[in-house]
C-alpha cells in the first residue's frame, strides 16, 4: 500500500546507546523530514532532505545524524542517546508545500 | 529564530458554537499549513495556503492567510464533538521547505 511508514513504533533504549529510527515512503516525494514532538514545544524540525544525498539541518539537529541514499528511505540515528532525546519522533514526506506524516515512533531513553 | 505563535492554546466550547484559532508571526512565510492531530497519531494535513489574502473552505472550516503572509486563522462554524483534536499551524520559512510549527490549539467540543 502507498504511504509512509515508521519503525519501530515503540523503542526503549539506554543512555549512550546508538539507535536508528526508520522511515519509508512509497509516494516518491522528493522532500522528507524528521520532527520531534514534546509537550510544551510542539513539533520541531530535526533534519530535512530535498532529494537523495541532499540533507540540511533543522531547528534541533544536535545529537542526530541522517542519511538519504535512496529517495524512499530517510533513517534518523541517535549516535549516543540521552534522556533529553526521549520524545515522539515523526517522519514526513512531501512536495510543493504539503507534508504527509507517518504514525510516529515513541522513544524512551532510560 | 522564527517563531509561530498559536492561540489560544486550549479551547473548550459547546457543540454548535463557532471558534477561531490564530497563528501569528513577525516573519513572512512562503506558505502556511493547518494540520489536525489525533492522540497517538501523526498530524494530518487539512489545507495549505500560499497567496497573501487567500481564503480556503473545507466544509465547516475556513482558512485565511494574511495579506502580508505573516499570519493565518482557522475558523470552525457550528463545532461538533468530532472536531475535538489538536490543531497545528506550520509555516514554510520564506524561500525554503523548512517548516516552523506553532505549539498547537487543543480543542474540546462538548456535546
Amino acid at each position: 500500500d502507498a504511504g509512509i511508514t515508521q519503525s519501530p513504533r515503540y523503542k526503549i533504549t539506554e543512555t549512550g546507546r546508538q539507535v536508528t529510527l526508520m522511515c519509508h515512503q512509497t509516494w516518491s516525494h522528493s522532500y522528507m523530514f524528521w520532527y520531534r514532538q514534546d509537550l510544551g514545544h510542539g513539533l520541531r524540525l530535526i533534519y530535512y532532505s530535498a532529494a537523495a544525498d541532499i540533507t540540511d539541518k533543522g531547528e534541533v539537529p544536535d545529537g542526530y545524524v541522517v542519511s538519504r541514499s535512496k529517495t524512499e528511505n530517510f533513517p534518523l540515528t541517535l549516535e549516543s542517546a540521552t534522556r533529553s532525546q526521549t520524545s515522539v519522533y515523526f517522519c514526513a514526506s512531501g512536495y510543493s508545500y504539503e507534508q504527509y506524516f507517518g504514525p510516529g515512533t515513541r522513544l524512551t531513553v532510560t | 529564530t522564527q517563531l509561530l505563535e498559536q492561540s489560544p492554546q486550549f479551547l473548550s466550547i459547546q457543540e454548535g458554537e463557532n471558534l477561531t484559532v490564530y497563528c501569528n508571526s513577525s516573519s513572512v512565510f512562503s506558505s502556511l499549513q493547518w494540520y489536525r492531530q489525533e492522540p497517538g497519531e501523526g498530524p494530518v494535513l487539512l489545507v495549505t495556503v500560499v497567496t497573501g489574502g487567500e481564503v480556503k473552505k473545507l466544509k465547516r472550516l475556513t482558512f485565511q492567510f494574511g495579506d502580508a503572509r505573516k499570519d493565518s486563522s482557522l475558523h470552525i462554524t457550528a463545532a461538533q464533538p468530532g472536531d475535538t483534536d489538536l490543531y497545528l499551524c506550520a509555516g514554510a520559512v520564506s524561500g525554503t521547505y523548512k517548516y516552523i510549527f506553532g505549539t498547537g490549539t487543543r480543542l474540546k467540543v462538548l456535546a
